[in-house]
């Protein structure tokens, strides 16, 4: 049962422009969601993290949207460089101290 | 220095035998996780310790072992070794707690382990 859906494998975005990753969920119970990126033979690094009381975090090039009625978020990086492309995982979890449950990953390549 | 590493970061053995990795975090978190990532890469919780206490068993076959020496150590140890176990085994660790401000989880690199 996935929680956690990256529906999108790929996504390929020329340089400049504006890469938008997507997620959905289906726990209701989840109240934070964070987005990670992963570089190959690497493990997955922070990215940015959003709460359940919020529906917009900034951070730089990074921006990260929640709809929580739709039980959406996405992930907006402008202006996308090449030194972006690689796997970002979604990922999400409920109050208390409990793990994170991640998504599938959408691999991200930026062309130059 | 690195924040979370674990050893080897390549495995190849053979079907049945029984292998460990291992897992140290300097970041001074209460609580440290295995995750599997698997050949359709889902990263798939395993296990999840606080303070040395296992608080998370995720179905895991007991061929799956997870030791806790100390706060700052989780190894994984598996026995009788089969080609399904081959994927990519990740440590991470976090603060644990019910905080907004505990919930990011640092990874180590990642061990690929092979059973041929």
């Amino acid at each position: 049962d996935q929680q956690v859906k990256q529906n999108s494998p790929s996504l390929s975005v020329q340089e400049g422009r504006i890469s938008i990753l997507n997620c959905d969920y289906t726990n209701s119970m989840f109240d934070y969601f964070l987005w990670y990126k992963k570089y190959p033979a690497e493990g997955p690094t922070f990215l940015i993290s959003i709460s359940s009381i919020k529906d917009k975090n900034e951070d730089g090039r990074f921006t990260v949207f929640l709809n929580k009625s739709a039980k959406h978020l996405s992930l907006h990086i402008v202006p996308s460089q090449p030194g972006d492309s690689a796997v970002y995982f979604c990922a999400a979890r409920h109050s208390g101290n409990t793990p994170l449950v991640f998504g599938k990953g959408t691999r991200l390549s930026v062309i130059a | 220095d690195t924040a979370v590493s674990q050893t080897p970061k390549y495995l190849v053995t053979q079907m049945g035998n029984d292998k460990s990795i291992k897992c140290e975090q300097n970041l001074g978190h209460d609580t440290m996780y295995w995750y599997k990532q698997d050949s359709k890469k889902f990263l798939k919780i395993m296990f999840s310790y606080n303070n040395k206490e296992l608080i998370i068993n995720e179905t895991v076959p007991n061929r799956f072992s997870p030791k806790s020496p100390d706060k700052a150590h989780l190894n994984l140890h598996i026995n009788s070794l089969e080609l399904g176990d081959s994927a990519v085994y990740f440590c991470a660790s976090s603060q644990g707690g019910a905080r907004w401000e505990d919930t990011e989880a640092f990874f180590g690199q990642g061990t690929r382990l092979t059973v041929v």
